[in-house]
């Protein structure tokens, strides 16, 4: 199975500045690479697939790139509702799994 | 407008048996592969099982194989979960979630709101 890592665990960072989460898997999946945002209580919302493409309803703050095996998302300038726990997720081989997750803060 | 109702969770002992259920809505649910995704408490997502839009692709995780059935029935746009010898570790929230196509390998754009399922005695 593909294991995905995500890194830093935890990203501190101050509104309006540009947060970068990285994806690493341990071969290639293309581009076939999703992220989700997760905030508290609620269930996960898919930004990104395709590594790059965002989707329906997602700002342009949000973009994804990457391909292989190495994958990042950038949020440009962190608005108070971006502070949520993010993951990435391979769905080029079976089984498609997760990574363990980067949670985003306010520092 | 999409939605996914899942429903089934509730408390039951070591090695008992639970059978979850998502209702689908706001598409053309056997167009699409389905999948559970399941969170434990306070911890990260785990992909539990997918089957494609016709029930001939069905995949599942190691920590279930052999103890959980995925099925689907198309003409009552539903999705189940049987899980059978469950375990205090199976102890989660699950979510139901829709593929974004139609094989079972795919991003999951629609996610339901979740049934929690805790096992113990």
């Amino acid at each position: 199975e593909i294991v995905m890592t995500q890194s830093p665990a935890t990203l501190s960072v101050s509104p309006g500045e540009r947060a970068t989460l990285s994806c690493r898997a341990s071969q290639s999946v293309s581009s076939n690479l999703a992220w989700y945002q997760q905030k508290p209580g609620q269930a996960p919302r898919l930004l990104i697939y395709g590594a790059s493409t965002r989707a329906t309803g997602i700002p342009a703050r949000f973009s994804g790139s990457g391909s292989g095996t190495e994958f990042t998302l950038t949020i440009s300038s962190l608005q108070s509702e971006d502070f949520a726990v993010y993951y990435c997720q391979q769905y080029n081989n079976w089984p498609p799994l997760f990574g363990q997750g980067t949670k985003l803060e306010i520092k | 407008e999409v939605q996914l109702v899942e429903s089934g969770g509730g408390l039951v002992q070591p090695g008992r048996s639970l059978r979850l259920s998502c209702a689908a809505s706001g598409f053309t649910f056997d167009d699409y592969a389905m999948h559970w995704v399941r969170q434990a408490p306070g911890k990260g997502l785990e992909w539990v099982s997918g089957i494609s839009w016709n029930s001939g692709s069905i995949g599942y995780a190691d920590s279930v194989k052999g103890r959980f059935t995925i099925s689907r029935d198309n003409a009552k746009n539903s999705l189940y979960l049987q899980m059978n010898s469950l375990r205090a570790e199976d102890t989660a929230l699950y979510y139901c979630a829709k593929g974004s196509g139609s094989a079972t390998l795919a991003n999951l754009n629609y996610w339901g709101q979740g049934t929690l399922v805790t096992v113990s005695s």
